[in-house]
């Protein structure tokens, strides 16, 4: 079983639309988390970092954590087609720097 | 300013044969990470360089694999032998100082294909 795990998808949603992304992970250990942006043959930037539970909001970006459940989100509100691409979590334990990824949900917002 | 930049950006090579995959990290970046991400895939870490510190060879998979950073800049992956299952995008990414929450901004990758 792997660490950080992300459904691969497709997902397609209209314009406009709110879209949900998520991970679920296994080890206590990670405290942070992140998640990235990667267009096609680019490499990956960094959308959105979170430390704790709770939530954390950036324009049309929210992510979401819950410690408890080993659960994290992230919601796009008023979805572009400039959002399609493939969302990457990520996952940082305090000690060390490593990131863990998930292996990505492909995200395709049809005009 | 510039960005992470790798070199080459595709590389096609025989089962085999040996490869060098170049990285330039943000000037100033005193972190440097490689990573390798197969397809359909997320990103597997690699190898993690820290100033002068002994890099963190973790994340190697054989060893095959190797890297060098000179200078403290650049850096070198190097692949001997190579194998068909080596095949993927390798990415190279760079932080300020390595500390836990810097952000780490990745190059483009270079996609490797071995036949």
């Amino acid at each position: 079983q792997k660490e950080v795990e992300q459904d691969p998808g497709p997902l397609s949603v209209p314009e406009g639309a709110i879209v949900s992304l998520n991970c679920t992970y296994s080890n206590s250990a990670f405290q942070y988390f992140m998640w990235y942006r990667q267009y096609s043959r680019k490499g990956p930037e960094l959308l959105m970092y979170t430390y704790s539970s709770g939530n954390k909001e950036d324009g049309r970006f929210t992510a979401q954590v819950d410690k408890s459940s080993k659960y994290i989100s992230l919601f796009i509100r008023d979805s572009q087609p400039s959002d399609s691409a493939t969302y990457l979590c990520a996952t940082g334990k305090a000690a060390g720097n490593k990131l863990t990824f998930g292996g990505g949900t492909r995200v395709l917002v049809k005009p | 300013g510039a960005g992470v930049s790798q070199s080459p950006s595709n590389k096609v090579t025989e089962k085999g044969k040996d490869v060098e995959l170049r990285c330039d990290p943000i000037s100033g970046h005193t972190a440097l990470y490689w990573y390798r991400q197969s397809l359909g895939q997320g990103l597997e870490f690699l190898i993690y360089f820290q100033g002068n510190s002994a890099p963190d060879k973790s994340g190697l998979p054989s060893d095959r694999f190797s890297a060098e950073r000179t200078g403290g800049s650049v850096s070198t992956l190097t692949i001997q032998r190579t194998q068909q299952e080596d095949s993927a995008v390798y990415l190279c990414a760079s932080s300020v100082s390595g500390i836990s929450t810097d952000t780490q901004y990745f190059g483009p990758g270079t996609r490797l294909t071995v036949l």
